[in-house]
């Protein structure tokens, strides 16, 4: 069965630090592996998205995740924090029928 | 383009009372359709999915329900509501084919 893990539940840092979002899977043959985006009070947004093709995968906002199949990781990062990319992010693998199966979130608080 | 709506945006009911929330998506034809529960300080729960009007497959047993209508609604609704069913309730679509979920903007219940 498909699961995730998102090693830390709580994350902070400083503006125009470097942002680190850390995400392993479960082992599977060919996941598809998202990472969505949650400001207080909203929906979830599509940040990117892997499938198979580009280890290292662009998303919105800046940020990028590379696809490490040895490690079965998924980390989510990004060069420069902002202050508006505090929220709530979750890591997200596909079981390849009609469920996708989350990790628990990790809130990202930028400090200024 | 495709969008989806969530209503009401915010709800506060007592226990005991019926609950209806509605899912409606534009842009799009025959998609799968998801209800999540995101209680506080958790991640999401999936609900229930529906691949066509009329088709829904429940995760897991509770005193909710969902329908399906038309193609582009899904429904959730409640006889009587608990305590318990506090929460963000999210609705979700893909297109047939992909994984990729789209979410809507979500409903805050509040069960009092």
């Amino acid at each position: 069965a498909q699961s995730v893990t998102q090693l830390d539940s709580h994350v902070s840092v400083s503006e125009g630090t470097p942002v680190l979002l850390r995400c392993n899977y479960s082992p599977s043959y060919s996941p598809s592996l998202f990472w969505y985006v949650q400001h207080p009070n909203k929906g979830l947004q599509l940040l990117l998205k892997y499938t198979s093709a580009a280890t290292l995968v662009k998303g919105i906002n800046g940020f990028e995740a590379e696809f490490k199949k040895s490690e079965t990781s998924f980390h989510l990062t990004k060069p420069s924090a902002h202050m508006s990319d505090a929220a709530e992010y979750f890591c997200v693998v596909g079981s390849g029928a009609n469920n996708l199966f989350f990790g628990t979130g990790t809130r990202l608080t930028v400090i200024p | 383009s495709q969008t989806i709506h969530q209503w009401p945006a915010t709800l506060v009911q007592p226990v005991g009372s019926p609950l209806s929330l509605e899912c409606t998506v534009e842009g799009t034809s025959n998609p799968n359709l998801y209800w999540y529960r995101q209680a506080a300080g958790r991640g999401l729960q999936l609900l229930f999915y529906s691949v066509g009007i009329g088709q829904i497959s429940s995760e897991v047993p509770q005193n909710l329900s969902a329908s399906r209508p038309q193609d582009r609604q899904f429904i959730l609704s409640s006889k009587k509501l608990l305590l318990s069913d506090s929460g963000f309730y999210l609705c979700a679509w893909r297109g047939q084919g992909v994984e990729t979920q789209y979410f809507g903007p979500g409903t805050r219940l509040l069960v009092l």
